[in-house]
């Protein structure tokens, strides 16, 4: 995963508060994704970016929002976090035909 | 109903062992097929690429499509402790724009 890097790896935070989580990339690429991971439910798409400033919805994108201002970085906000949002997130770059690499995850506690 | 199909386990078998992780899927459109590896607490990596229908080998893991039957499967040969994971197939279509579609997963454990 050199090619992604995703910050923070933990974060612990209190419920109402924003949250941001950013993931970098060194690749290029046009396309890149949001998913959170939970037990029972796999990978669920949050928001997709396919170019700058270019963005739209996943299948469980209530409560967050992203931004895209350079081609490297892309941003998921919690706007006010909430318990069920505490989950692993991971970042991935690529498109459908030549598959996704995922960076590292990061691991999100909201008490 | 799910567009993908995979049986979450977790599926224990003992080291030497052959084993056998399958996807069932719904949109006949789908024409790249792959299996992800993920370990603990790490993110998924790309451990087998097919395109279309066929078998694809490399070292002790080879992939299966069949696209008639909607089926994929992932064989893995002499089973280590190191095969020890979360295997996700995924699939997509012929087109830059569309994301791939996962399974949920399958946990696989390798007993020494």
């Amino acid at each position: 995963d050199a090619g992604i890097t995703q910050s923070p790896r933990h974060k612990v935070t209190e419920t109402g508060t924003p949250v941001t989580l950013r993931c970098h990339q060194t690749e290029n690429h046009r396309y890149m994704y949001w998913y959170r991971q939970d037990p029972g439910h796999g990978l669920r798409l949050i928001h997709y970016s396919y170019g700058v400033k270019d963005t739209d919805k996943g299948e469980v994108s209530d409560g967050y929002s992203v931004s895209r201002s350079k081609t490297e970085d892309f941003l998921l906000t919690l706007e006010s976090a909430t318990s069920s949002q505490t989950s692993v997130y991971f970042c991935a770059t690529g498109t459908g035909n030549y598959g996704y690499t995922f960076g590292s995850g990061t691991r999100l506690t909201v008490v | 109903q799910k567009e993908v199909e995979q049986d979450p386990g977790p599926l224990s078998v003992p080291e030497g062992a052959i084993v056998s992780l399958n996807c069932t899927y719904s949109n006949s459109a789908f024409q790249y097929f792959m299996w992800y590896r993920q370990y603990s607490r790490k993110g998924p990596e790309l451990l087998m690429y097919t395109y279309s229908s066929g078998n694809k080998e490399d070292g002790r893991f080879t992939a299966q499509v069949d696209k008639s039957s909607k089926y994929i499967s992932l064989f893995i040969r002499d089973s280590q402790p190191s095969d020890s994971a979360t295997y996700l197939c995924a699939m997509g279509v012929n087109n830059a724009g569309n994301m791939l579609t996962f399974g949920g997963g399958t946990r696989l454990m390798v007993k020494p």
